[in-house]
C-alpha cells in the first residue's frame, strides 16, 4: 500500500512569490496534518484535518497561510507571499483518527527554500 | 503546558555498543509518550509509544524506551548498535488531557554509529 505522497519533494522560490505543497494521505485515514520543521528542530504542528474540517488551525499563520482539504482526502497547503523565514521542510502526516495512540504516517516532506 | 526536552542534540556509539537516547518531559497530566526515527531526507517513522499500560515499551528495531513517573524520563535505549541505526531521533508528548491531543515534539538527538 502506498504510503502519504508529497509533491513537490523540493522547491525554491524567491521572497514574495507564492507556492502550493500537495499531499496524498494513506487511503482510509479521516486525520491530515501539516508540520513544518526548521533545520536542526523537530516538527512543529500548523494544522490538522478530521476528515475535511480543520479542528486545529492555531498554529497557521493565517496572514499567509492557507489550507484545504477538499472532499476529505488530499490537501493542499499554500503560503502568499513567501518570505525568507518560511524556508523548512514542510511534513504531511496522516492517521485513521483524531486519537493520539493512531500512529501518525509522514510523508517525506517538501523543503522549501526562499531566497 | 506539555514540553519536551532531549539532552544531547548529538550521541556518537560505536557499532555493536549500547544506544541510549535521553528524553524528559513536562505535563501536568498523565502523558502519552511517544519516539519517532527520521532517517535522511525521508519522513518521519514510529519507533514506539507509551500510552499509561506496561511502562517498559518495545518498538521496532529492537528499541525500547522505559517510562519513570518519578524522573519524567522516557529514555530510548537499544543494546547494541548497528551501522543502518544511524538517523536523528525525535521524541514526543501529547498535548492536554484529552486522547485528541496533538503532539509536542522535542529537538531530536542525531545518532552516529561509527564502525
Amino acid at each position: 500500500e502506498a504510503g502519504v505522497v508529497q509533491s513537490p519533494r523540493y522547491k525554491i522560490i524567491e521572497k514574495k512569490q507564492p507556492v502550493a505543497f500537495w499531499c496524498n494521505p494513506i487511503s482510509g485515514h479521516n486525520t491530515l496534518y501539516w508540520y513544518r520543521q526548521n533545520l536542526g528542530q523537530g516538527p512543529e504542528l500548523l494544522i490538522r484535518y478530521e476528515n475535511e474540517e480543520a479542528v486545529d488551525d492555531s498554529q497557521l499563520p493565517k496572514d499567509r497561510f492557507s489550507a484545504e482539504r477538499l472532499k476529505g482526502v488530499d490537501s493542499t497547503l499554500k503560503i502568499q507571499p513567501a518570505e525568507l523565514g518560511d524556508s523548512a521542510v514542510y511534513l504531511c502526516a496522516s492517521s485513521l483518527g483524531l486519537v493520539i495512540t493512531y500512529e501518525q504516517y509522514f510523508g517525506p516532506g517538501t523543503r522549501l527554500t526562499v531566497t | 503546558a506539555q514540553s519536551v526536552t532531549q539532552l544531547g542534540s548529538h550521541v556518537s556509539v560505536s557499532e555493536g555498543a549500547l544506544v541510549l537516547l535521553r528524553c524528559n518531559y513536562s505535563s501536568s497530566v498523565p502523558p502519552y509518550l511517544f519516539w519517532y526515527v527520521q532517517y535522511p531526507n525521508q519522513g518521519l517513522q514510529l519507533l514506539l509509544k507509551y500510552t499509561s499500560a506496561a511502562t517498559l515499551v518495545k518498538g521496532i528495531n529492537g528499541f525500547e524506551a522505559e517510562f519513570k513517573k518519578s524522573e519524567t524520563s522516557f529514555h530510548l535505549t537499544k543494546p547494541s548498535a548497528h551501522m543502518s541505526d544511524a538517523a536523528e531521533y525525535f521524541c514526543a508528548v501529547s498535548e492536554g488531557s484529552s486522547n485528541t491531543g496533538k503532539l509536542i515534539f522535542g529537538q531530536g538527538t542525531t545518532l552516529q554509529v561509527k564502525p
